[in-house]
């Protein structure tokens, strides 16, 4: 079976700062995805990364793939208030082609 | 708006009622994906359909069906409701497979009294 696991699961941080959110897997796997949720709406598609040492930039939010490792990570830059969002991996595998997503960090920016 | 469209919005019925859950995929999107969000569960994948065959099969119940139409839309149906069905149910939609992104839609929030 198909685990996802993040961590944190909730981040508060300052503006300004750093940080990173991790994305471990348990099966092989080189399709991952990164999503965005705020609260009571839908899921935004924020980075799809399709192989191994994969890095995408948006903005203050970098996502990158070691599938070797079976780890993804998403780095921000200089957090701002407007990132505070629910920040959710998914990994494609199991047999199967839906999403199985981790169970999200909630990250709250405070100014 | 990611092209994806769901309908109802909001849907409050009561034990052991029958609803269907209504969803548009972008256009030219051939596979349809159903997510069940809860407090307890997280997201799970349920079910996905491509250009109108059941293509995967997740953590669906088995009061729980589904189907996509030679339109493309698709219908999540839920039977003999139970309290803890009450949750946020996602159609996410993509071209193929899962090798380009997924949009999802806005949700329909099912409450069950």
């Amino acid at each position: 079976e198909l685990k996802v696991e993040q961590n944190p699961l909730f981040l508060s941080m300052q503006e300004g700062k750093n940080y990173t959110i991790y994305c471990n897997y348990s099966t092989t796997s080189d399709r991952l995805y990164w999503y965005r949720q705020d609260p009571g709406k839908s899921l935004e598609s924020l980075f799809v990364l399709l192989s191994n040492g994969a890095v995408k930039q948006e903005g203050r939010l970098m996502a990158s793939l070691d599938t070797k490792a079976r780890l993804s990570t998403l780095h921000i830059t200089a957090a701002v208030h407007d990132l505070s969002a629910t920040y959710f991996c998914a990994v494609v595998g199991g047999g199967a082609d839906g999403l199985t997503f981790g169970k999200g960090t909630h990250l709250i920016i405070q100014p | 708006d990611s092209g994806v469209t769901q309908t109802p919005k909001h849907l409050i019925t009561a034990t052991g009622q029958r609803v269907t859950l209504r969803c548009s995929p972008r256009s030219g999107d051939l596979s349809v994906y159903w997510y069940q969000q809860s407090l307890d569960q997280g997201l799970q994948f349920l079910i996905q359909y491509y250009n109108g065959e059941e293509r995967a099969k997740g953590n669906i119940l088995e009061r729980f069906s589904a189907q996509q139409f030679p339109d493309l839309h698709s219908e999540l149906n839920l039977s003999s409701l139970e309290l803890g069905d009450s949750a946020l149910y996602f159609c996410a939609s993509s071209v193929e497979t899962l090798n380009t992104e997924a949009f999802f839609g806005q949700g329909t929030r099912l409450t069950v009294v």
